[in-house]
């Protein structure tokens, strides 16, 4: 199956800031089928990015994924105090789905 | 609007089998390319995608868990249903339902369920 690395562990940054979080795939993720997800504390994932690079439905455009192949992008431009939670990558590539092991952004 | 509510007993002793329930609403498995996995999430840790179903009844499993877990749907009563043997303690978890519509674009979840807690002790 496909493991993906997520890094940093943690990004600690201020509002305005900008945040780049990154997802490394341990084979190639086919067609780019790479989903990116905010989670906040007691809430359920939701989704941000499909496709490595396509906002969501409602997702505002500070929010932008790139990447393909084995190395994959989340990038904030400007950081709202919203913001502040755990970011997961997902591949679904290939069965099984695989998640990354999260990406905590914390308020510097 | 789609939703998705997951069910089942919150609390399961070791050995024992979970069966948990996801109703939804707001979709048909009549809609080629409809799917709903499940995912769970222990406490404090990562997410773990599990099984899913789609709309002709094709299914899939995690590789380390398929020898435990059966995904059936009930078409009738909008409603997917997980089962998973020989539960043990580290099987505690926060346990979601998800909807996949699945297309050009791959099969990805696009909303989910609020989740339900799940704690294995005898």
């Amino acid at each position: 199956e496909i493991v993906l690395t997520q890094s940093p562990g943690t990004l600690s940054l201020s509002p305005g800031e900008r945040a780049t979080l990154s997802c490394r795939a341990s084979q190639s993720v086919s067609s780019n089928y790479l989903a990116w997800y905010q989670q906040k504390p007691g809430q359920a994932p939701r989704l941000l990015i499909y496709g490595a690079s396509s906002r969501a439905t409602g997702i505002p455009d500070r929010f932008s994924g790139s990447g393909s192949g084995t190395d994959f992008t989340l990038t904030i431009s400007r950081l709202e105090p919203e913001d502040f939670a755990v970011y997961y990558c997902h591949q679904y590539s290939r069965s099984p789905d695989t998640f990354g092991q999260g990406t905590k952004l914390e308020i510097k | 609007q789609v939703t998705l509510r997951e069910s089942g007993p919150a609390l399961v002793k070791p050995t024992q089998t979970l069966t948990l329930t996801c109703t939804f609403s707001g979709f048909s498995f009549s809609t080629s390319g409809m799917c709903v996995s499940w995912i769970r999430q222990p406490p404090g840790k990562a997410l773990e995608w599990l099984a899913r179903i789609d709309w002709d009844d094709d299914k899939y499993y995690s590789t380390s868990l398929k020898t435990r877990l059966t995904i059936f749907k009930d078409t009738s009563k909008n409603q997917v249903v997980l089962t998973m043997t020989n539960m043990d303690p580290v099987d505690t978890a926060t346990y979601y339902c998800t909807r996949i519509l699945g297309g050009t674009n791959g099969y990805y979840p696009d909303y989910w369920g609020q989740g339900t807690l799940v704690t294995v002790s005898s």
